[in-house]
C-alpha cells in the first residue's frame, strides 16, 4: 500500500525565507503528485498538480519538482498569507488516493 | 464557477449511519473527466480519502473504509451522497466533498472543494 511521508511535519520560518517541503513515496509514482495548502477552518486548495504544474492563480513563488519517489514543494520569499499546512497527495487510486501527513508552516 | 456544498446532520449516534449530501452547481456530475469525492479530516489531523463516484457512476472506496461506505448520486438533482455505516467516535471529523479531475487515466488532483461539514459521533 502506497505511503506518502512528508518532512518536516512542522517548520518555523520568517517572512522572506525560502522553505522546502519534501514528500517521499514508498514506491515510484511517476509525476503523480498534487500539493495542497490548507488554512485553519478552510478546505484545502490545490496549488500544484503533476508534481510541477502551478494551478492558475497561484503565485509564482510556489514551485514543485520531483518524480518517482521524491518530491518537493518550494516557497520562495515566504509571505504572511503562506503560513498554513501543506499536504502532498498521490491522486490515483491504486488502491487508494493517499495524502501525506502534512507540514505546518508557522511564523518564527 | 463550480461550487460544492455539503449538507447533513452534525450529530450522529454511535452504531448508526452517517449520511451526507453534496450539492454541485456550475458543473454536471455526469460530465466526463471528473470524479466526485469525499475526504475527511479528523480534529487536528490530516486528510483521509473516503472514496468517489465517477462521471460514469463507478465507485471506488478507501479499502480501510470499504466495508462501511457507500457513495451514490442523483443526476437529476446534480448531487452525490455519502453513507457511512456503523459509525463510532473515531468517525467524528470534518467531511469534505471535492471534485477530482481525471483525464485519460491521469489524475490532476482535487480542484474544487466544498467548505466542509463537521460531524460528531456521540450518544
Amino acid at each position: 500500500d502506497l505511503q506518502l511521508t512528508q518532512s518536516p511535519s512542522f517548520l518555523s520560518a520568517s517572512v522572506g525565507d525560502r522553505v522546502t517541503i519534501t514528500c517521499r513515496a514508498s514506491q515510484g509514482i511517476g509525476s503523480h503528485v498534487t500539493w495542497y495548502q490548507q488554512k485553519p477552518g478552510t478546505a484545502p486548495k490545490r496549488l500544484i498538480y503533476l508534481a510541477s504544474t502551478l494551478q492558475n492563480g497561484v503565485p509564482s513563488r510556489f514551485s514543485g519538482s520531483g518524480s518517482g519517489t521524491e518530491f518537493t514543494l518550494t516557497i520562495n520569499n515566504l509571505q504572511p498569507e503562506d503560513f498554513a499546512t501543506y499536504y502532498c497527495q498521490q491522486p490515483n487510486n491504486h488502491p487508494r488516493i493517499a495524502f501525506g501527513g502534512g507540514t505546518k508552516v508557522e511564523i518564527k | 464557477q463550480v461550487q460544492l456544498q455539503e449538507s447533513g446532520p452534525g450529530l450522529v449516534k454511535p452504531s448508526q449511519s452517517l449520511s451526507l449530501m453534496c450539492s454541485v452547481s456550475g458543473a454536471s456530475i455526469s460530465s466526463a473527466n471528473f470524479y466526485w469525492s469525499w475526504v475527511r479530516q479528523h480534529p487536528g489531523g490530516g486528510l483521509e480519502w473516503i472514496g468517489y463516484i465517477s462521471f460514469r457512476g463507478t465507485t471506488y472506496y478507501n479499502p480501510s473504509l470499504k466495508s462501511r461506505v457507500s457513495i451514490s448520486r442523483n443526476e437529476s438533482k446534480n448531487q452525490f451522497s455519502l453513507t457511512l455505516n456503523a459509525v463510532a467516535a473515531a468517525d467524528s471529523a470534518v467531511y469534505y466533498c471535492a471534485r477530482l479531475q481525471v483525464v485519460d487515466s491521469t489524475s490532476y488532483g482535487m480542484d474544487v472543494w466544498g467548505q466542509g461539514t463537521t460531524v460528531t459521533v456521540s450518544s
